[in-house]
Order: C-alpha cells, then sequence, then structure tokens
C-alpha cells in the first residue's frame, strides 16, 4: 500500500506569511493527489485535486504543484481563516485512497 | 444540490459488528466517474481513509482495514453501506461519508457521525 508523508507536522506562521507544505509518497502516484483543510470540529474541505487544480471557490492564494512522489501545498499570504489542518491525500492505488498524517498550521 | 449524511449507532460494544448507512441525494451512483467513500477520524487525531464504492461497483479498502470491512451500495435508495466487523475500542471515531468523482478529491462530506465502542 501507498504511504503519504507530510511534513512539516506542524507549523507556526503569521497573517502575510508564504507557507508551503509537502507530502511525499512512497511510491509514483502520477498526479492523483488532494489537499484538504479541516478545520476543528468540521469536515474536511476539498482546496485542491489532481496535485495543480484549485477546486471551485477556493481563493487563488492555494496552489499546489507537483508530480510522482514529490507534492507542495502552498499559501501565497495566510490569512487569518487559513488557520487549520491540512491533510494530502493520494487516489491513485486500487489498493485504497490513503491521507497524510496531516500538518496543523498554527498562529505564530 | 448534493447532501450526505450518515447514520448508525453512536454506541457498539467491542467484538460487534458496526453497520453505518450513507444517505444521499442529488447525484445518483449509476453515474459514470461516481464513488461514495468512507473516511474515519479518533478524536484528536488524523484521518484515516476506509473504504470507497464506484457506481460500477469497483471496491476499494483499507489494507490494514480490509478483512474487517465491507463496502456495499443500494442505487434505488441512493445508500452506501459500510459493516465494519470485530469492533475495538481503539475504532471509536468520527465516520465520515463522502462523494468522490474518479481523478478527483472528495468534495462533498456528511458531517460526520461519532461511533464509540465500549462495553
Amino acid at each position: 500500500d501507498i504511504q503519504m508523508t507530510q511534513s512539516p507536522s506542524s507549523l507556526s506562521a503569521s497573517v502575510g506569511d508564504r507557507v508551503t507544505i509537502t507530502c511525499r509518497a512512497s511510491q509514483s502516484i502520477s498526479s492523483y493527489l488532494n489537499w484538504y483543510q479541516q478545520k476543528p470540529g468540521k469536515a474536511p474541505k476539498l482546496l485542491i485535486y489532481a496535485a495543480s487544480s484549485l477546486q471551485s471557490g477556493v481563493p487563488s492564494r492555494f496552489s499546489g504543484s507537483g508530480s510522482g512522489t514529490d507534492f507542495t501545498l502552498t499559501i501565497s499570504s495566510l490569512q487569518p481563516e487559513d488557520f487549520a489542518t491540512y491533510y494530502c491525500q493520494q487516489s491513485y492505488s486500487t489498493l485504497g485512497y490513503t491521507f497524510g498524517q496531516g500538518t496543523k498550521l498554527e498562529i505564530k | 444540490q448534493i447532501t450526505l449524511k450518515e447514520s448508525g449507532p453512536t454506541l457498539v460494544k467491542p467484538t460487534q459488528t458496526l453497520t453505518l448507512t450513507c444517505t444521499f441525494s442529488g447525484f445518483s451512483l449509476s453515474t459514470s466517474g461516481v464513488g461514495v467513500g468512507w473516511i474515519r477520524q479518533p478524536p484528536g487525531k488524523a484521518l484515516e481513509w476506509l473504504a470507497l464504492i464506484y457506481w460500477n461497483d469497483d471496491k476499494r479498502y483499507s489494507p490494514s482495514l480490509k478483512s474487517r470491512l465491507t463496502i456495499t451500495k443500494d442505487t434505488s435508495k441512493n445508500q452506501v453501506v459500510l459493516t465494519m466487523t470485530n469492533m475495538d475500542p481503539v475504532d471509536t471515531a468520527t465516520y465520515y461519508c463522502a462523494h468522490h468523482y474518479y481523478g478527483s478529491g472528495s468534495l462533498y462530506w456528511g458531517q460526520g457521525t461519532l461511533v464509540t465502542v465500549s462495553s
């Protein structure tokens, strides 16, 4: 099965900062990589699908890149509402679609 | 408007079988590319993907839980059912169902249902 490893596990940043979260797959997943944002007590929200496609309605400060095994989620200028936990997910494997362990983005 | 809602017991005893139903509206599970999946999240912990069923009855399971999981669909009722056998306290979690489109992510999610495993 495919393992997804995110880094860092937690991150402190300030409003206006540029932030990058990385996700590495244990084997190639082409571009079958999704990014979600989750706030406490809420279901996850899809931000990016197919590695770099911005879901409709998601602010353009969010962007995704990568293919194969290495992927990044970038927030160009942090806003107060962006402090949350972020998860990557591969949707490539016939053996199941795994999530990363999450990255908690906190206010510095 | 696409909506999904999970239903099932809030409390199960260890060794029992959990049966959860996802009832959805706004889409059909007979449409090419469409799937419904289950994801869980123990309190304070990360998301864990469990299983998914596609429009063509293609089923995918978490390798670590495959022996305990069964996912089925009833297209006429707009429902997907997940069963998990031999429940343990470590299976205590919020269980979500979600709409999934092949090649994309899960855009639409249910509100989640908290299942506690305790004697």
